[in-house]
């Protein structure tokens, strides 16, 4: 089976740092993704990891531990535009489709 | 060309109701899946396409749920005798490559139905 677990909800002040974990149990493992859904709308993507370590892209970042089944995106110098929520999704070694975690809803404020 | 794109963004049923729910992905994209979104709560996987293909279909919750892709491109989720449970966000995103690939998942924005 599969098991994804992400804190509900942060909230941040703008201009600062916020990190939301993502710990992972499933049956196989072939990349963790991280998406961002603003309320109404599709969800985007932000980043891709399969191996360990980290991955930049501007003010996203995306870190990944296979063998502590953990991951974690950072995201720096917070915008009111980045209120939104953050799902985190594994792609099981079998197959293509995406489990989701329950996502993490971040509220950023003035 | 544009991106995923859902018809009907908004559904309203009465039980017992069927539905159809239209997806255009990604012109050339072989991957095709359908998730189901429930009010605050992360996408579930229902089923998904390799071209006309229909792969896995282990997400759909019941025989009621029913997809297709006949011609590897638009793909129709149909729900007959809706129930007040299938009230959700239905989701449809497509991917270049098949299966086993490294390629993003790129979502529509959805329709979201709701059966009274």
């Amino acid at each position: 089976g599969q098991n994804i677990d992400q804190p509900t909800e942060m909230t941040a002040t703008e201009g600062a740092i916020v990190q939301i974990n993502c710990t992972y149990q499933t049956s196989g493992f072939n990349g963790l993704f991280w998406y961002q859904q603003h309320a109404g709308e599709a969800p985007t993507f932000l980043s891709y990891n399969v191996l360990d370590g980290l991955e930049e892209k501007g003010r996203f970042s995306s870190f990944l531990s296979r063998s502590k089944g953990y991951s974690y995106l950072l995201l720096k110098e917070l915008q009111m535009k980045d209120s939104a929520s953050y799902l985190c999704a594994v792609r099981a070694a079998a197959g293509n489709k995406l489990t989701f975690g329950g996502g993490t809803r971040v509220l950023v404020k003035p | 060309g544009a991106g995923v794109s859902q018809s009907p963004r908004y559904k309203v049923a009465k039980r017992g109701q069927d539905v159809a729910l239209r997806c255009d992905p990604i012109s050339g994209h072989v991957s095709l899946f359908w998730y189901q979104q429930a009010l605050g709560q992360g996408p579930e996987f229902l089923t998904y396409f390799q071209n006309e293909a229909q792969l896995d279909k282990s997400g759909l919750p019941s025989d009621r749920f029913f997809a297709e892709r006949p011609e590897g491109s638009v793909s129709t989720l149909k729900i007959q005798r809706t129930q007040q449970e299938d009230s959700a966000v239905y989701l449809c995103a497509s991917s270049l490559e098949p299966a086993g690939g490294t390629e993003t998942q790129y979502f529509g924005p959805g329709t979201r139905l709701l059966v009274l």
